[in-house]
């Protein structure tokens, strides 16, 4: 199968640390991606990691992937308001790509 | 050219109408997805182009569901004879591969109410 699965809703403080947790079935991709989503709005691509790599650091971003688990983390550091959205992780990018529900991420003033 | 555009933003239309929708993707880009998404949930995938071939159309698209991309720019997406269940947000995304990485680049959508 392909799906991709992860926590419905996280709810964090300002100025924390949010970790929103995916697992995929399909290990096939060559890279994996995370989007973000804001009410009304498109997608957003927020960051990738090759599936080679264990880690990738982006300013307030950190991608850890773990291939034997098929886990795949984003942490975004110094969690802002501006970071309320709906994060979804995805395998693929060639041809179709398998979105989850993706997690809401509530950040509290 | 800053992106991909959707057209248009909102449509309301009443059950049995048919409606079409444009995307515009980033110039160079060769591919272009369409996607479904509805309340609480990730985004669908409906049919995908290479320029404009359309290689890959998932078992959501009804037979009232049709796609073009004639010129390998622009794309088209119409609903005929539409239902309430067409409800929805119509995402579409474009991109180009490089080097095994193909990123999506997704429009701000079109969010349709049938009644």
């Amino acid at each position: 199968g392909e799906d991709v699965e992860q926590s419905l809703f996280l709810s964090v403080r300002e100025g924390d640390s949010s970790v929103i947790n995916c697992t995929y079935t399909d290990s096939s991709s060559t890279y994996l991606y995370w989007y973000k989503q804001e009410p009304g709005a498109g997608l957003q691509l927020l960051t990738y990691i090759f599936s080679n790599m264990d880690m990738k650091q982006d300013q307030r971003l950190t991608v850890l992937l773990n291939k034997k688990d098929k886990h795949l983390s984003l942490r975004i550091a110094d969690t802002q308001t501006g970071d309320s959205a709906i994060y979804f992780c995805t395998r693929g990018g060639y041809q179709k790509v398998t979105f989850g529900t993706g997690t809401k991420l509530q950040v509290i003033p | 050219d800053t992106g991909v555009s959707q057209d248009p933003r909102h449509k309301i239309t009443k059950r049995g109408q048919n409606v079409t929708f444009r995307c515009d993707p980033i110039s160079e880009h060769n591919r272009l997805y369409w996607y479904r998404q509805t309340l609480g949930q990730g985004p669908e995938f409906l049919t995908y182009f290479q320029n404009e071939a359309q290689l890959e159309k998932s078992r959501l698209l009804s037979d009232r569901f049709s796609a073009e991309r004639p010129k390998g720019s622009f794309s088209t997406l119409e609903i005929q004879r539409t239902e309430q269940g067409d409800s929805a947000m119509y995402l579409c995304a474009s991109s180009l591969e490089v080097g095994g990485l193909e990123t999506q680049y997704f429009g701000p959508g079109t969010r349709l109410l049938v009644l």
